[in-house]
């Protein structure tokens, strides 16, 4: 499966805790997105990567949440002491720099926070 | 700033007839794209149908259509000969082309459900 992958593809934490995901991009796709999607509602933008460097940042992420990128493939999402409105499902996805490079996305990783 | 409005929760449909699926968008950028994506019930979304806003043919993509309407701000989507798995949350979403923005801006979605 040549696909987006994320891990876990679910997370039960408690209120206070850190949580960790990770992502793997299509191999051939420098690109790579970050969203949030609350029950009911569309995905929500929260970062997106150019090879290794951060280049996009929605408001949304607050200072609880960082991602990183250190090689320019894998990706991995942090949240510090999560809230109970974290509980989300978490979606990432890639792309290449092509002509409307459209956005391949993974199977997600769905948070609860407790 | 940029807005998606899908103002139809959710469609009934009759299997094999065809479906449209209304969607407009806000934007005052002369560059950008839509796109629609079908989330089923696993939760992974699937790229569908592109549209460029200086395309002049609407996009076709086999049983999808996207009816381009550029004056009026709208595109929605035609499903032809709809299936049993057609049956899904169906987002539209719009990229602005300035200053090399990426993100994707998503509507809320509308639930097709396909009768057999």
């Amino acid at each position: 499966d040549t696909g987006v992958s994320q891990d876990p593809r679910h997370k039960i934490t408690k209120r206070g805790q850190n949580v960790t995901f990770r992502c793997d991009p299509i191999s051939e796709h420098n690109r790579l997105y970050w969203y949030r999607q609350t029950l009911g509602q569309g995905p929500e933008f929260l970062t997106y990567f150019q090879n290794e460097a951060q280049l996009e940042k929605s408001r949304l992420l607050s200072d609880r949440f960082s991602a990183e990128r250190p090689k320019g493939s894998f990706s991995t999402l942090e949240i510090q002491r999560t809230e109970q409105g974290d509980s989300a499902m978490y979606l990432c996805a890639s792309s290449s720099s092509g002509s409307y490079n459209e956005q391949f996305f993974g199977p997600g990783t769905r948070l609860t926070v407790l | 700033a940029q807005k998606i409005t899908q103002t139809q929760p959710g469609m009934f449909v009759q299997e094999k007839e065809a479906v449209t699926l209304d969607c407009t968008y806000d934007t005052s950028d002369q560059s950008y794209g839509l796109f629609w994506y079908k989330q089923p019930s696993s939760g992974e979304m699937i790229f569908l149908i592109y549209q460029g806003s200086y395309d002049e043919q609407n996009a076709t993509e086999g049983r999808y259509s996207l009816n381009f309407q550029k004056a009026r701000k709208s595109a929605n989507l035609v499903i032809s000969a709809s299936q049993l798995g057609d049956s899904a949350m169906y987002f539209c979403a719009m990229r602005e082309d300035h200053q090399g923005a990426q993100k994707l801006v998503f509507g809320q979605g509308t639930r097709l459900t396909i009768n057999p």
